[in-house]
């Protein structure tokens, strides 16, 4: 199977702009999960997508958003950027099911290589 | 809420020696128990899972970590690291978070760096 995917690897942009980073789940995942990496914070959860609806949202402001398509396929807008916004992006998916708990999967997910935005 | 604590930022070990980087937790629920790996310049790779069982859990390329409830840690040994190793390790705790969903919660990382 090929793993997760994610465009562009790498960008530029400047203060004020927007941005939309675009993420493709391994085949057969739902779900997509989307973080935040920088190097004082850490690893930041931004929100999950499950049959194309948000399931879980961090705590980031509203210029953050995602969205996911009827293929799992997913995006994420970040809109007015500014310095902080410098991160790798990460996309993530996972086979979990919505069943109910215990026969939903465990939460592992499955890593994309990121998309590092740099804001000047 | 949950919570993943890595005790050391940074980690530096000499080749062939051993190694252990330690990780503790707090969740008021059962959870799972992961820890990834992140080389330069990519993303984050599976090491290795506590699910259930064994608390003692192996990866392929000769890593452990033990799950010991009573002190919420799930630390990860190497007894001879390769310079291959240097890499960043995260620890991550998942527990149910409602409506068939699991929040994955990620400590803030440890480096590391193996010295020839």
């Amino acid at each position: 199977k090929a793993g997760v995917t994610q465009t562009p690897r790498y960008l530029i942009k400047t203060r004020g702009q927007q941005v939309t980073l675009s993420c493709s789940p391994i085949s057969g995942h739902r779900s997509v999960s989307w973080y935040q990496q920088t190097p004082g914070q850490g690893l930041q959860f931004l929100f999950e997508y499950f049959s194309e609806t948000q399931r879980n949202k961090g705590n980031f402001p509203g210029r953050f958003s995602g969205r996911q398509f009827s293929n799992s396929r997913s995006e994420m807008n970040v809109s007015t950027l500014e310095l902080g916004d410098s991160a790798l992006y990460l996309c993530a998916s996972s086979p979990d099911r919505v069943r109910g708990w215990r026969e939903s999967g465990t939460g592992e997910l499955f890593f994309g290589e990121g998309s590092r935005l740099t804001v000047l | 809420a949950q919570s993943v604590t890595q005790l050391d930022s940074q980690v530096p070990v000499f080749e062939e020696a051993p190694v252990e980087l330690r990780c503790n937790y707090s969740s008021s629920v059962s959870v799972y128990l992961f820890w990834y790996v992140q080389y330069p310049n990519q993303g984050l790779q599976l090491l290795l899972k506590y699910l259930s069982g064994s608390t003692l859990v192996e990866s392929i390329n000769g890593f452990e970590a033990e799950f010991n409830k009573s002190q919420t840690s799930f630390h990860l040994r190497k007894p001879s690291v390769h310079i291959s190793d240097t890499a960043e390790y995260f620890c991550a705790v998942s527990g149910y978070s409602g409506a068939g969903s699991y929040q994955l919660t990620f400590g803030k990382g440890t480096k590391l760096s193996v010295i020839p």
